[in-house]
């Protein structure tokens, strides 16, 4: 079964770090480009980061840009988000995404966020 | 940033009435424009990207439409597990960014 499971989400004090991992199964983490989108409890969805198959190209959102870092290890299969100086306001679920790579005929890629995981909860609070 | 804004905000139906939620960009994006539906507790799920490409394995009851600022979700028959909350997304710049859902409700 094609899958990702996030892990790592806790309570973390304002200031605080924590390191989430995204474990991928049934496909090769390597052949798609990846992203970490987040949720506060009963509000709207917020893209934060995304990064290529071999990890040489990454973006953020500009509110966790400078404190959070997107990485991978495609032998490992799995993806990260280091989180630095935490605030209130990051509390929510965090969920790993994978793109489905859909390009039309021109070559345009589009994003396609085919595989998302049940996410892990993330709460900064002292 | 990118806004994106959908209408309505929220919407009361029955079960097999025609549905369309409209998504408008603050500036123009192409095609660049996804939708997802997510139930209470669940992660999102992939209905429609490039504007109108209906996801593998989504009903045919489901039909995406515009380009530029203008687009919009169509749900022809609406069934009871189609209850749910339904976001667009814009992928033509970062940051990506989403509307802020519609709720679609008995």
């Amino acid at each position: 079964e094609v899958q990702v499971v996030e892990s790592g989400g806790g309570l973390v004090q304002p200031g605080g770090s924590l390191r989430l991992s995204c474990a991928a199964s049934g496909f090769s983490l390597s052949s798609y480009w990846m992203h970490w989108v987040r949720q506060v409890p009963g509000r709207g969805l917020m893209w934060l980061s995304n990064i290529n198959g071999d990890g040489s190209s990454t973006t953020y959102a500009d509110s966790v840009k400078g404190r959070f870092t997107i990485s991978r290890d495609n032998a490992k299969n799995t993806l990260y988000l280091q989180m630095n100086s935490l605030r209130a306001e990051d509390t929510a679920v965090y969920h790993c995404v994978r793109d489905l790579d859909y390009s039309d005929a021109s070559g345009h890629h589009f994003d396609a966020f085919d595989i998302w995981g049940q996410g892990t909860m993330v709460t900064v609070s002292s | 940033a990118i806004q994106l804004t959908q209408s309505p905000s929220s919407l009361s139906t029955t079960v097999g009435g025609r549905v369309t939620i409209t998504c408008r960009a603050s500036q123009g994006i192409t095609n660049d424009l996804a939708w997802y539906q997510q139930k209470p507790g669940k992660a999102p799920k992939l209905l429609i990207y490039a504007a109108s490409t209906l996801q593998s394995g989504v009903p045919s009851r489901f039909s995406g439409g515009g380009s530029g600022t203008d687009f919009t979700l169509t749900i022809s028959s609406l069934q009871p597990e189609d209850f749910a909350t339904y976001y667009c997304l814009q992928d033509y710049s970062y940051p990506r960014t989403f509307g802020q859902g519609t709720k679609v409700e008995i």
